[in-house]
């Protein structure tokens, strides 16, 4: 079983819908969390941190639920320059384990 | 402006040869991680380190080697490339203690193994 998994997508949106992505992961014991976004060929970077009580960035909002073991990604109203690959990144309670999803493709269609 | 830079951006050889990526980083960043990405598997943890002499495995290791000797820099070696390993290989650092905190990638190294 993969440590982290994410559903590939792709998801394909019209402008303005809000979307969701999940991704799950497998050990209890994780302790930090973190969303990217990678465009096409090019590097990930840092789109938010993930905590238990949530937070929420503008138009997105990050959740942890650790009893059922996933966190999740919202998108609100979204925009053409939101379309992107997002990682889920999974960080275990040694730190020096951390683990990336395969990402969640998202086009927003004009 | 701090960055973190790699090098070469493209490369292709030949199976068998050893191949050297370089990473570089402006940051001052204790902490330094190379990534393969492939379709299908996401990033991949090869190689990380904490500070200078510091170097630990990570998931897919084998075949890869690294070494740290300044805080800037940490290179890393495929001893003897195959086809296996074509891939992009990012690289990259972060500040704080541990691996908890956010990591800034370079751009990529694309490597083509024949």
């Amino acid at each position: 079983r993969k440590e982290v998994e994410q559903d590939p997508g792709p998801f394909n949106v019209p402008e303005g819908a809000t979307v969701a992505f999940n991704c799950t992961y497998s050990n209890s014991a994780s302790q930090s969390f973190f969303w990217y976004r990678q465009d096409c060929r090019k590097e990930p970077k840092l789109l938010m941190s993930v905590y238990s009580s949530g937070n929420e960035d503008g138009r997105f909002t990050a959740q942890l639920n650790r009893a059922s073991q996933y966190i999740s990604l919202l998108i609100r109203d979204s925009k053409l320059s939101d379309s992107a690959t997002y990682l889920c990144v999974v960080i275990s309670n040694t730190g020096n384990q951390f683990y990336f999803g395969t990402g969640t493709s998202l086009t927003v269609i004009p | 402006d701090a960055e973190i830079t790699q090098s070469p951006r493209h490369k292709i050889t030949e199976t068998g040869r050893q191949v050297t990526l370089a990473c570089h980083q402006t940051w001052n960043h204790n902490n330094m991680f190379w990534y393969r990405q492939d379709l299908g598997h996401g990033l991949r943890l090869i190689h990380y380190s904490y500070g200078v002499q510091d170097t630990n495995k990570g998931e897919v290791s084998d075949g890869y080697s690294v070494s740290r000797s300044n805080t800037e820099d940490l290179p890393l070696t495929l001893e003897s490339a195959a086809s296996s390993q074509t891939s992009v290989y990012f690289c990259a650092s972060s500040d704080y203690p541990g691996a908890t905190d956010t990591q800034y990638f370079g751009p990529g190294t694309r490597l083509t193994v024949l």
